[in-house]
């Protein structure tokens, strides 16, 4: 089963809201998350790395007040993308690592209208 | 920073011939190198992955090779199968200890498998 669950696989917003991605490692603690974005025939671009009790590091050109990322406990890290825009929509995945494993979450569509 | 380039964006074989996808990296620390296929809708799922203290590494039908020299790093499928058809993407990353790092992602490759 999957070691990596993350929810909601799909959400459609209306512009403004705010929108929240939950990924749990299952049977594992993920010391280190990582949280991507994936627009459609496009490759994944990672956009922040967290780990466990520390500040999320964003990549260049990610807004880190729109996309707020928390990673509280070992096997929870969520993503909230504040205030959404339809130029939000995309494919959100996560990565969870704990040293030698490795495992992504199924993705969450965001649609954003 | 890393840059991984990655072909071809489309494959198209015959169920049962063989498939190659090839990237290349910038980075000569790079150390890590995932390939990972993605089903539509689906996050990544790891397919194989090499080390850069070997030069290749096979998993039944799937094989990795890396020429650390030349920087570039192939992944080969053989005895395709129509359910091998999906995206798959080639990654690279500088691993520490444990840890896999920060992946940097090719363009990714659509492969069909025809029946």
């Amino acid at each position: 089963g999957a070691v990596v669950s993350q929810h909601p696989s799909r959400v459609i917003c209306k512009s403004g809201t705010s929108v929240k991605i939950e990924c749990r490692s299952l049977d594992f603690q993920a010391t280190t998350m990582f949280w991507y974005r994936q627009f459609p025939k496009q490759s994944l671009m990672l956009m922040a790395t967290s780990n466990e009790g520390s500040k999320a590091t964003y990549e260049q050109g990610v807004e880190k007040d729109k996309f707020l990322i928390n990673h509280a406990s070992l096997t929870l890290s969520t993503l909230t993308v504040t205030s959404a825009h339809p130029e939000d929509s995309s494919f959100y995945i996560c990565r969870a690592t704990e040293g030698n494993i490795q495992y992504f979450g199924a993705g969450t569509r965001l649609s954003v209208l | 920073g890393e840059n991984v380039e990655q072909h071809p964006s489309t494959l198209s074989v015959q169920e049962g011939d063989s498939a190659v996808i090839k990237c290349t990296y910038s980075d000569s620390a790079s150390n890590y190198f995932p390939w990972y296929k993605q089903e539509l809708g689906k996050g990544p799922q790891l397919i194989i992955d090499i080390r850069s203290n070997v030069g290749e590494k096979k998993d039944q039908r799937i094989a990795v090779t890396l020429n650390k020299t030349a920087k570039h790093f192939s992944l080969h499928i053989t005895e395709t199968q129509p359910e091998d058809s999906a995206v798959y993407f080639c990654a690279a990353s500088l691993a520490g200890g444990t840890s896999y790092g920060k992946l940097t992602f090719g363009q990714g490759t659509i492969l069909t498998v025809h029946p």
